[in-house]
């Protein structure tokens, strides 16, 4: 159970251009998504907080005009990164949790590769 | 403000033995704390987490990690290590004040020699 799925796994697109990542909770309901970025031998860093039906909290420094984040469904959440730049090439990482409780465990998906040309 | 320390970048242990990556934390209010694993290019897996009761907490995988309050230490344990135990660990936490956000570790590199 709680499994999270991403796709795609890999993107490589050229500077530009806009990338959708999809993130989807496939047995259970989530009423809360996550997104990471992760840059090679870091940390995650927290993105946005995506809440299912309504705007996503992002986190200070994040530009949201950038990276769109819609949660229309409580099993899916998608990351559009707008107008790509080679800077923005990372491992972007979306975590699921079942319930807006606080104790709740976040599920994260396998991870997207995004390449920028 | 929340936060997280790991204070070893790599952990090298042989194969059989014990194993221990530290994780230090610090919150205000009582800690929820967290414990996944990475392998190369994948996402995290959740292994174990601590919310209340008893200090020790079994996981997956036979990890298990023991709350010490009085350290703010949440250190991750396993009796006998595995080749395939070999990833990168972190340690999290997310504070009862409110916010549900996991503050995460910088991560640990586990090699487990054969």
């Amino acid at each position: 159970g709680a499994v999270v799925s991403q796709h795609p796994s890999w993107v490589i697109c050229k500077s530009g251009t806009s990338v959708k990542i999809e993130c989807r909770s496939l047995d259970f309901q989530a009423t809360t998504m996550f997104w990471y970025r992760q840059f090679p031998k870091q940390s995650l860093m927290l993105m946005a907080t995506s809440n299912e039906g309504s705007k996503a909290t992002y986190e200070q420094g994040v530009e949201k005009d950038k990276f769109l984040i819609n949660h229309a469904s409580l099993t899916l959440s998608t990351l559009t990164v707008t107008s790509a730049h080679p800077e923005d090439s990372s491992f972007y990482i979306c975590s699921a949790s079942t319930l807006a409780e606080i104790t709740d465990t976040q599920y994260f998906g396998p991870g997207t590769r995004l390449t920028v040309l | 403000a929340q936060s997280v320390a790991q204070p070893e970048d790599q952990v090298n242990v042989a194969e059989g033995n014990p194993l221990t990556v530290k994780c230090t934390y610090s919150v205000s209010g009582n800690p929820y704390l967290f414990w996944y694993v990475q392998y190369p290019n994948r996402g995290l897996q959740f292994l174990l987490k601590y919310i209340t009761g008893d200090n020790l907490v079994k996981g997956s995988y036979g990890f298990e990690a023991e709350f010490n309050k009085s350290q703010t230490s949440f250190h991750l344990k396993k009796p006998s290590a595995l080749v395939s135990d070999s990833a990168l660990y972190f340690c999290a936490v997310r504070g009862s004040n409110g916010t549900n956000k996991l503050i995460f570790g910088t991560g640990t590199l586990l090699a487990v020699q054969p």
